[in-house]
């Protein structure tokens, strides 16, 4: 069965970045595709972008100068960086097996920006 | 980007009732539409692709229609573990997009 599961500092300091590891069990990251998506406030939902079997990367342009996704094949990981946060980005974050239809999610873990 | 309208936003029903979820697309979306359940303590689940296509394990109770801007899920004899959030999302253009979910509780 596939699981995913999101890690990282639940408070991050505007202008900082932010970074979360997701984990992956029961399938390897070097098939598919796998990616972020957050979930604000008040439930709106947003695609952030992925990274492919390959390593190749696709980014919601709303995004695209500040998220970089990457990946460790070794520990199945992937990972989310996000830079020069501000509150708006208090959200929380997903981890997904995602190919337009988003096959599996992890359980989330919500990110607070404040200083 | 393609924006996506739920409605309602909130639902109150109670078990054995038939209720439905709208989903309008800003534009044509073919039916490239899936359908999630979020369930507090768990991962979101897919439960319909392609508008009207049934996940592997999904119960039969639920149901996708619609083609275009128009969708709509509908879940019949509503059981207690139906009672959580609904959202739609469209695949058809990048980025995809999602609607704003519909919270449907026990009345």
């Amino acid at each position: 069965e596939v699981q995913l599961q999101e890690s990282g500092p639940g408070l991050v300091k505007p202008s900082q970045s932010l970074s979360l590891t997701c984990s992956v069990t029961g399938y390897s990251i070097t098939s598919n595709y796998w990616g972020w998506i957050r979930k604000f406030p008040g439930n709106k939902m947003e695609w952030m972008g992925y990274i492919s079997y390959s390593g190749s990367t696709s980014y919601n342009p709303s995004l695209k100068s500040r998220i970089s996704i990457t990946r460790d094949t070794s520990k199945n990981q992937f990972f989310l960086q996000l830079n020069s946060v501000t509150t708006e980005d208090t959200a929380t974050y997903y981890c997904a097996r995602f190919l337009g239809i988003v096959g599996y999610w992890g359980q989330g873990v919500m990110v607070t920006v404040s200083s | 980007d393609v924006q996506m309208t739920q409605s309602p936003s909130y639902l109150a029903a109670s078990p054995g009732e038939s209720v439905s979820i709208s989903c309008k697309a800003s534009k044509s979306i073919s039916n490239n539409l899936a359908w999630y359940q979020e369930k507090p303590g768990k991962a979101n689940k897919l439960l319909i692709h392609s508008g009207s296509t049934l996940q592997s394990g999904t119960p039969s109770r639920f149901s996708g229609s619609g083609s275009g801007t128009d969708f709509t899920l509908t879940i019949r004899s509503l059981e207690s573990e139906d009672f959580a959030v609904y959202y739609c999302q469209q695949y058809n253009e990048y980025p995809p997009t999602f609607g704003a979910g519909t919270k449907l509780e026990l009345k």
